[in-house]
């Protein structure tokens, strides 16, 4: 089982639809989570942070949980700008240095 | 001030060869951690540097090694090159702690042919 599993997607929606990420780690230790934003051929951008309590930023909602081990991403009213693939960040376990990644998520969002 | 920046931005190399990628940290930062990022997956870790020390490694072989200079610039050099390591190679910038915010170079784009 990998370590960080999100949907490959592509999720292709229009302008102004809500749309949802779903992500899964498997390291129940794990510490912190992060979603990124990738746009074509650049580097990751931290988009958010997460935490159980959630947290919102925005048009954008992330939330944590722990019992599921389980991460979210809400976009509402999807722009054209928001087209690009995000991606689930976790730190692997405690007292981690690294960030794992899921596969990402491409989102198209369409006028 | 300056972001993460990384060089070279693109390079072709054959199989065997070996080769260098430079990443300079933010300003103020001095923890340098490395990513491969082969297309179509999420970065994979590869090792990060911290006083000039390797400080946690990920699941690579000894081909991939790096450095850090007293200035925190780091280094990856990768030997005998595959042609399965053509990937996008991320540097990434942090200070100290690793929950701060960490920051990505542009990334060196490694073909091997």
């Amino acid at each position: 089982r990998k370590e960080v599993e999100q949907d490959p997607g592509p999720f292709n929606v229009p302008e102004g639809a809500t749309v949802a990420f779903n992500c899964t780690y498997s390291n129940s230790a794990s510490q912190s989570f992060f979603w990124y934003r990738q746009d074509c051929r650049k580097e990751p951008k931290l988009l958010m942070s997460v935490y159980s309590s959630g947290n919102e930023d925005g048009r954008f909602t992330a939330q944590l949980n722990r019992a599921s081990q389980y991460i979210s991403l809400l976009i509402r009213d999807s722009k054209l700008s928001d087209s690009a693939t995000y991606l689930c960040v976790g730190t692997l376990g405690a007292g981690s240095y690294q960030l794992t990644f899921g596969k990402g998520t491409k989102l198209s969002v369409i006028p | 001030d300056a972001g993460v920046t990384q060089s070279p931005t693109h390079l072709i190399k054959t199989r065997g060869q070996q080769v260098t990628l430079r990443c300079s940290p933010k300003s103020g930062h001095d923890t340098v951690s490395w990513y491969q990022q082969a297309l179509g997956q999420g970065p994979q870790f590869i090792f990060q540097y911290y006083e000039e020390e390797e400080r946690q490694r990920g699941n690579f072989p000894d081909r991939f090694s790096g450095h850090q200079f007293p200035n925190y610039s780091s280094e990856l050099n990768v030997n005998a090159l595959l042609l399965g390591d053509s990937a996008l190679y991320l540097c990434a910038s942090s200070y100290r702690d690793p929950g701060n915010t960490i920051y990505f170079g542009e990334g060196s784009w490694l073909t091997v042919v």
